[in-house]
């Protein structure tokens, strides 16, 4: 159980598109979801944190108007990058729980390389 | 206060031997303490987790022995095998509605056949 999907796990796009990325929780209701980011060989860097229904959280430095998130039912939540950059290239990671203090379970992870 | 300190960076170990991680914390409002590991390409699974009101859990290979009073905790791979070899990461959580997973900064795992 407790199954969490990221789709799509690669993209590679032009400068300046937007990019989308699903978040689905298989088989429970996902109350809070999180976004994280991860660079080469280091640890996950809160991006922000989603509860159904309600607008995002944002980490302290993370621009809301580049990193878009809807969580706009149980199951799904979803990332997108506007006018991405080469920058913006990492590794993108969301995460889900169904309740406070249960523990977070992971998706796959997407690969986003902007050339 | 918020971080979580995880040592060693990287660890070598031959096959059948244990694998011991460490990591320290500030925040005394932590109030769980999971490990994840994480293959290349892959998003982080978890492995165990740990309150502090045990000193020690066991699951399978792995045990996390937990020092409250030192405010470490640590994992144990016993027997490690070649498909262990990942990176590891231990994080905590503080007890508050809400509160965030903090991730220590991981450790890469290589077990030598």
């Amino acid at each position: 159980g407790a199954v969490v999907s990221q789709h799509p796990s690669r993209v590679i796009c032009k400068s300046g598109t937007s990019v989308k990325i699903e978040c689905r929780s298989l088989d429970f209701q996902a109350t809070t979801m999180f976004w994280y980011r991860q660079f080469p060989k280091q640890s996950l860097m809160l991006m922000a944190t989603s509860n159904e229904g309600s607008k995002a959280t944002y980490e302290q430095g993370v621009e809301k108007d580049k990193f878009l998130i809807n969580h706009a039912s149980l199951t799904l939540s979803t990332l997108t990058v506007t006018s991405a950059h080469p920058e913006d290239s990492s590794f993108y990671i969301c995460s889900a729980r169904d309740l406070p203090g249960r523990p977070q379970h992971f998706g796959d992870g997407t690969r986003l390389s902007i050339l | 206060q918020q971080q979580v300190k995880q040592s060693p960076q990287s660890l070598i170990v031959q096959k059948g031997g244990i694998s011991i991680i460490n990591c320290a914390y500030e925040n005394t409002a932590f109030d769980y303490f999971p490990w994840y590991q994480q293959f290349p390409g892959k998003g982080p699974a978890l492995l165990i987790a740990i309150r502090p009101d045990v000193s020690e859990k066991k699951e399978g290979r792995f045990t996390i022995s937990f020092n409250k009073s030192a405010k470490q905790f640590s994992l144990h791979i016993m027997d490690s095998q070649p498909g262990d070899s990942a990176t590891y990461f231990c994080a905590a959580r503080p007890a508050v509605r809400g509160g965030k997973l903090i991730f220590g900064q991981g450790t890469e795992l290589s077990v030598k056949p």
